[in-house]
């Protein structure tokens, strides 16, 4: 079963616009991450953020973590064309080296 | 700067046959990791290594068969392949066994049809 799920499954924006990815998972974890995969591609790393920690920002990228919801958000600000992809979130609640892996959220951006 | 490669990167093949699947990553890391991905199943484990000589199945090995005599290489065989592996094949490679960053590099996947 997956532990991390994503919300929405699909989102289209506008160029310029805002978007934001939900994720939720079921038991506790050490830490979480996104990953951004390009169609045909392999995914990519993007964040990690530690349980002990609430929010974390890299470039265009902001991830929060509220472990008392076990949910996690993806904010990508002011939106490019590039962004177009499925961002996956995973967990390590297993062990300290199987990520367990949500179905993705796919997102289009529009010119 | 090679990082991880896999081969071949598209593969037809007939129920019962037996494939390989070839990963290869120049950079020494101790773990690796093969997936699946089906659509609405996002990512699967197949099996992983934590280094070579040492493997362990993941969530879902049937019918998949691994080995890892070196450390840079780990491929993973289909030893009668089935339709339901029709899949995309991603592997996966982390250095650090540390529980603060866990980050895992992926090859670019392999494309695997069964007729």
């Amino acid at each position: 079963s997956q532990q991390g799920e994503e919300d929405p499954q699909a989102l289209s924006i506008q160029e310029g616009e805002n978007a934001t990815m939900n994720c939720s998972y079921k038991t506790s974890i050490n830490n979480l991450q996104w990953y951004r995969q390009n169609s045909g591609r392999g995914l990519v790393h993007l964040i990690l953020i530690r349980s002990n920690e609430r929010e974390k920002h890299s470039g265009r990228l902001r991830v929060t973590l509220d472990t008392s919801k076990k949910s996690s958000s993806l904010l990508i600000t002011a939106s490019r064309a590039a962004d177009t992809a499925s961002y996956f979130c995973a967990t390590d609640a297993r062990s300290n080296y199987q990520l367990i892996w949500g179905a993705g959220t796919k997102l289009i951006i529009k010119p | 700067d090679a990082g991880i490669t896999q081969s071949p990167r598209y593969k037809i093949t007939e129920t019962g046959r037996q494939v390989t699947l070839m990963c290869h990553q120049t950079w020494s890391h101790s773990y690796m990791f093969w997936y699946r991905q089906d659509l609405g199943h996002g990512l699967r484990l197949i099996y992983y290594s934590a280094a070579a000589d040492i493997t362990d199945k993941g969530e879902v090995p049937d019918g998949y068969v691994v080995s890892r005599s070196k450390t840079e290489n780990f491929p993973l065989t289909l030893e009668s392949a089935t339709r339901s592996q029709t899949s995309v094949y991603f592997c996966a490679s982390r250095d650090t066994p540390d529980t603060s960053y866990n980050e895992q590099f992926f090859g670019p996947g392999t494309r695997l049809t069964v007729l």
